[in-house]
């Protein structure tokens, strides 16, 4: 069975830290992507990732980068957590190089900036 | 500007009966569209896709129609079951995958 797995479920941060979520796929899949989820939005791509060590911004890169030294890893970090960066954030992955594979998605990480 | 919208951020149906969520889009560029349903605390799956060579995909209840000319695509359910209840996103490709907002779909028993 196919797994994405997001390391937490639910994140408390204060404003000014620097947070971390981590994303791990184990099905061997090429590319990797970071959304946020908020209400009458939608989701919106914030980065996502065709090859290890490759990156590209989405749609809402502000604030945000990302790493992937691994091929199964991908990391989204907010450098200096603020309060419009409470959200859902989901990690999703997709195999092969062609943009039409559909993407499977982690459980998401609900983060709260106070 | 969104280029993909759900209008109907809620829709409520009966047990048994049609369940018909609705998406229009923007960009004559997208040429393959997707639906995911997500359940709370849970990731979106995949539902069903539609290319835009077909105007028609079907997949035991769920049914996509897409009507390139007016860039509207629809999800039929039939017959609806209280296990539908969840939010559904409309997604479309052009050179990146670009979401709607999300309908939520109860299913009344």
């Amino acid at each position: 069975d196919v797994k994405v797995t997001q390391s937490s479920r639910y994140l408390v941060k204060r404003t000014g830290e620097k947070v971390f979520l981590e994303c791990v796929q184990d099905m061997d899949h090429e590319n990797m992507f970071w959304y946020r989820q908020d209400p009458g939005l939608g989701l919106r791509l914030i980065y996502f990732s065709y090859d290890v060590k490759m990156k590209e911004k989405g749609d809402i890169p502000e604030g945000y980068s990302v790493s992937r030294e691994k091929k199964e890893r991908f990391s989204l970090i907010l450098e200096s957590a603020s309060t419009n960066q409470t959200s859902m954030y989901l990690c999703a992955s997709s195999p092969g190089t062609t943009h039409y594979n559909e993407q499977f998605f982690g459980p998401g990480t609900r983060l709260t900036v106070l | 500007d969104q280029q993909v919208k759900q209008n109907s951020p809620s829709l409520s149906v009966q047990e048994g009966r049609i369940s018909i969520l609705n998406c229009d889009y923007t960009n004559s560029m997208f040429d393959y569209f997707l639906w995911y349903k997500k359940y709370p605390a849970e990731g979106p799956t995949f539902l069903i896709s539609i290319s835009s060579i077909k105007d028609k995909n079907e997949d035991g209840r769920f049914t996509v129609f897409l009507n390139k000319s007016a860039k509207h695509l629809s999800l039929h359910i039939v017959p609806s079951q209280p296990g539908d209840s969840a939010v559904y996103f409309c997604a479309s490709y052009g050179n990146k995958l670009v979401f709607g907002a999300g309908t939520i779909l109860r299913v009344k028993s």
